[in-house]
């Protein structure tokens, strides 16, 4: 039963082109949430989703920043024109159910370098 | 004010000694989760608990609802318990957590 996948583990952009960032949730799981973890600091929350709809991006940048959870396929986050502010990296968890009722399955994460 | 309050923020270890972490939280929750994010970066939920007590190895969680205090303890501790352990609060929708700023522990052999 393979965890939470996030691809790809390193990803390097320079200044201005696009960034997307890819997360398979744990089988079985229909609640995915990005965050997003700035060099030495904690985890922010960025966006909740469950398929097909976005519950809560309230965390997430108005400009630059989408998610998506299609029917079918990874959630995607997308980044357009990044900047070095955006160098960070990008963790997405799922879940069964909501936080109150089951735990979060985390992946390795995404480190987004931006030259 | 942070909804959601860890301490100590460091704390060095001598291998075999006993670890507390303490986390104090001011929003009504239903479950507190604790996660351990190891130096490569991963990150592990090692608790979702609303009463009581549990325990895994030799980890062991404790929350008190009343007073909205949690402690994650280690016994026996290890160099490989070296790790950010985060102290987690579902927000009052349950869309997103409150997050603790992270205990950095760090066990000498």
């Amino acid at each position: 039963n393979a965890g939470v996948m996030q691809n790809p583990r390193h990803l390097v952009r320079r200044r201005g082109q696009e960034a997307r960032l890819r997360c398979s949730p744990m089988k079985g799981h229909s609640h995915v949430y990005w965050y997003r973890q700035l060099p030495e600091e904690g985890l922010k929350f960025m966006v909740y989703l469950q398929k097909e709809n976005i519950i809560d991006e309230s965390g997430m940048p108005k400009e630059r920043f989408s998610a998506e959870f299609p029917k079918e396929g990874p959630s995607i986050l997308r980044i357009q024109q990044v900047v070095r502010g955006d160098s960070a990296a990008y963790f997405c968890a799922s879940s069964s159910q909501s936080l109150d009722h089951s735990p979060l399955h985390f992946g390795n994460g995404t480190r987004l370098t931006v030259t | 004010k942070n909804e959601v309050e860890q301490s100590p923020q460091n704390l060095t270890a001598q291998e075999g000694e006993f670890i507390t972490i303490n986390c104090s939280y001011s929003v009504g929750i239903s479950a507190l989760h604790w996660l351990q994010q190891h130096p490569g970066g991963g990150i592990v939920s090692l608790f979702m608990l609303s009463s009581g007590k549990k325990k895994h190895g030799r980890l062991i969680a404790t929350i008190n609802i009343q007073e909205k205090h949690s402690s994650l303890h280690i016994t026996a501790s290890h160099p490989r318990d070296s790790a950010v352990y985060i102290c987690a609060v579902p927000s009052n929708t349950g869309n997103q957590f409150y997050f603790g700023t992270g205990t950095s522990l760090t066990v000498i052999p």
